[in-house]
């Protein structure tokens, strides 16, 4: 079968660094993508990543290992605003996109 | 731009009831997908298509049906309403620009209830 697999709930303090792992099995793989969305509110695209390495946009920042199956968006400097969640995708190919369950982040003060 | 619009917003069905909800993009994307998104169960894709006059079955298409007449229309119906198609229901259209620029754009969802 085809499975992504990534944290249920991170909890993080207002300027913090935060993590979010994803790690997939699909039967083909084009490239993985990393979506917000708050609460009530539709997905907004953070990145995508179809090569190996690490792509920076701003404090958001997607990693991608494709030996691995495994990638990673990290957010640096939290903001109140961040809270939200985040759901990482996979595009294996034939136009079609497999989504993760989501990872629901929640910024302290 | 407008961008992917949904309609309608909200509705509430009876069971056996029929429905079409309505995604427009003016985006000239030739890619167009119909999501379902419950509680704890992420994105999971309905019917999508890959241009104008062409759908394609997702991961979860029984109990739907699509249509894409138009390039910036893609028609999701349910012929027969059942409760357990209560669900956020999102559209979005697909950007390519290249094999490291995809993007997908969502509409601001349709939820719906069926009772």
């Amino acid at each position: 079968g085809q499975s992504l697999e990534q944290p249920s709930e991170v909890t993080a303090v207002e300027g913090a660094i935060v993590q979010i792992n994803c790690t997939y099995q699909t039967s083909g793989f084009y490239g993985l993508s990393w979506y917000q969305q708050h609460d009530g509110g539709a997905p907004t695209f953070l990145s995508y990543n179809a090569l190996d390495g690490l792509e920076e946009t701003g404090r958001f920042s997607s990693f991608l290992s494709r030996s691995d199956s495994y990638g990673y968006l990290l957010l640096q400097e939290l903001q109140m605003k961040d809270s939200a969640s985040y759901f990482c995708a996979v595009h294996p190919g034939t136009y079609k996109y497999i989504f993760g369950t989501g990872t629901r982040l929640k910024v302290l003060a | 731009n407008a961008g992917v619009t949904q309609t309608p917003k909200f509705r509430v069905l009876k069971t056996g009831q029929s429905m079409t909800l309505l995604c427009a993009q003016d985006m000239n994307h030739e890619y167009m997908y119909w999501y379902r998104q419950d509680p704890g169960m992420g994105l999971r894709l309905i019917h999508y298509s890959v241009g104008e006059g062409t759908t394609a079955k997702g991961e979860v298409p029984d109990g739907y049906n699509v249509s894409r007449l138009k390039k910036q229309n893609f028609l999701l119906g349910l012929e027969s309403a059942a409760p357990s198609q209560t669900s956020v229901y999102f559209c979005a259209s697909r950007s390519y620009l290249g094999q490291n620029q995809e993007t997908q754009y969502f509409g601001p969802g349709t939820r719906l209830l069926v009772l």
